[in-house]
């Protein structure tokens, strides 16, 4: 079966920006979550969703970031505008039940 | 979730059993203890989770103390390709949103050498 899925894998901004990351998870996975690790930290979690809802957004940081999962399929990570505090890899993953995840490779976030 | 402690780091010589230690003292009888790794820069890998009872798939083996305040991943043959940050994650079970999440700490740098 195919993986999780991200890109791009990599993206350099320039502060201000506006910059959107995308993950498909793996196919009838309802449960599609993020995170994201900044330099030096560690994995933090911003967000789970449960087919198209949100089910917790407690690890989102502040209100410019904008999470979407259309139709409960793939979801989008939006983050408008970007500032170089915003620098890290943002991880993807998906699961069927609360099991075992499965990450995706990951979008390199460089703001400048 | 209850807290973990590991090692920062560990080495372990090509082809020997490596052991990886976690302390999760105050876990509730419910939680589960999971284990990740991360190679390099590549997201996160699934490894193993178990509850009290020792567990052993094709990766590793999960050994859980009786008290369940500690417990070892075992990988029984360690390759260089097993040179990782491994994460060891102590997680509630059931259906509620936040339950769902994982903690990240610290892990483990296990650094295989030939």
């Amino acid at each position: 079966e195919a993986g999780v899925t991200q890109f791009p894998s990599h993206s350099v901004i320039e502060k201000g920006q506006t910059v959107t990351l995308r993950c498909d998870p793996i196919s009838g996975h309802d449960n599609l979550y993020w995170y994201r690790r900044v330099m030096g930290k560690e994995i933090k979690f911003l967000l789970h969703f449960v087919k198209e809802s949100k089910q917790d957004e407690s690890g989102m940081p502040n209100n410019r970031f904008l999470a979407e999962r259309t139709g409960g399929t793939y979801s989008t990570l939006k983050v408008q505008p970007a500032e170089l505090e915003d620098s890290g890899v943002y991880f993807c993953a998906s699961s069927l039940t609360a099991g075992g995840y499965t990450f995706g490779s990951g979008t390199r976030l460089t703001v400048v | 979730d209850a807290k973990t402690t590991q090692p920062p780091s560990m080495d372990c010589a090509e082809g020997r059993a490596a052991n990886l230690p976690c302390n999760h003292s105050t876990i509730s009888g419910n939680e589960y203890v999971y284990w990740y790794r991360q190679i390099h820069s590549q997201g996160p890998q699934y490894i193993i989770h178990g509850l009290k009872n020792n567990e052993t798939n094709e990766m590793a083996s999960l050994i859980i103390t009786e008290d369940r305040k500690s417990s070892t991943l075992i990988l029984p043959h360690a390759t260089l390709r097993d040179t990782a940050v491994y994460y060891c994650i102590v997680r509630s079970p059931g259906t509620l949103g936040s339950n769902y999440k994982l903690t990240f700490g610290k892990g483990t740098l296990l650094t295989v050498n030939p």
